[in-house]
């Protein structure tokens, strides 16, 4: 089955504790994407990568770092977590169209991150 | 479920009737726009998507109209059912980037 797949899926940690998610997806795209969703805010971009060791900044990369080593994998790393990162993280992968943008993105299941 | 949907504006329809959920988009540079459905619980799925040089796409149920001109976005879905009973988003895609700006969301309920 095609799916993009995160981990944990809940997770309860306290400030300054070095944490990962992890995502993974099966479906050999190029790009993949890290969001997170507050209320009243939508979903707000973090990380993105547009293949296998080619990553930008999204809209809120303060406090967060990616990696992609492989093109399967994503991981999301908060090198020191504080408070204001709690909040619902998604990743999405997609096919790259070639011409600079991307498809429709295929979204996680979420992973709920509470710092306190 | 999530408390993401929190303080999002709300569509009540009856069970059969058609639905319009609008999205106002911030980038006149965007040049590819999604609609995505979000069920309690769920990530983002995917419902349908319009590129700038159309103005109407239509798929199962459901067709995306674009005003370019006023930057609005909209999704007709019809003969709504409960199962469409979601949060819905609107996302936009800068040309020539990889980046995705999502809005805020619109709660639709269905009424039996």
């Amino acid at each position: 089955e095609a799916q993009v797949t995160q981990n944990p899926r809940y997770l309860i940690t306290v400030t300054g504790k070095k944490l990962t998610v992890t995502c993974s997806q099966n479906m050999n795209h190029e790009y993949m994407s890290w969001y997170r969703q507050d209320p009243g805010l939508g979903l707000r971009q973090i990380y993105y990568s547009m293949n296998v060791e080619v990553t930008d900044k999204g809209d809120v990369p303060e406090g967060y770092k990616v990696s992609r080593k492989e093109k399967r994998n994503f991981p999301l790393i908060l090198e020191s977590p504080s408070p204001n990162q709690t909040s619902l993280y998604f990743c999405a992968s997609s096919l790259s169209t070639g011409t600079g943008s991307v498809d429709e993105q295929y979204f996680g299941p979420g992973t709920r991150l509470t710092v306190t | 479920g999530e408390s993401v949907g929190l303080h999002l504006p709300t569509l009540s329809v009856q069970e059969g009737d058609n639905s319009i959920i609008n999205c106002a988009y911030s980038n006149s540079a965007s040049d590819y726009f999604i609609w995505y459905k979000q069920e309690s619980g769920k990530g983002p799925q995917f419902i349908i998507d319009i590129r700038s040089n159309m103005d109407k796409r239509q798929g199962q149920r459901v067709t995306v109209l674009l005003n370019k001109t006023v930057k609005h976005l909209s999704l007709q879905i019809a003969a709504t059912q409960p199962g469409d009973s979601a949060v819905y988003f609107c996302a936009e895609n800068l040309s020539g980037t990889y980046k995705y700006i999502f809005g805020t969301g619109t709660r639709l309920k269905v009424l039996a």
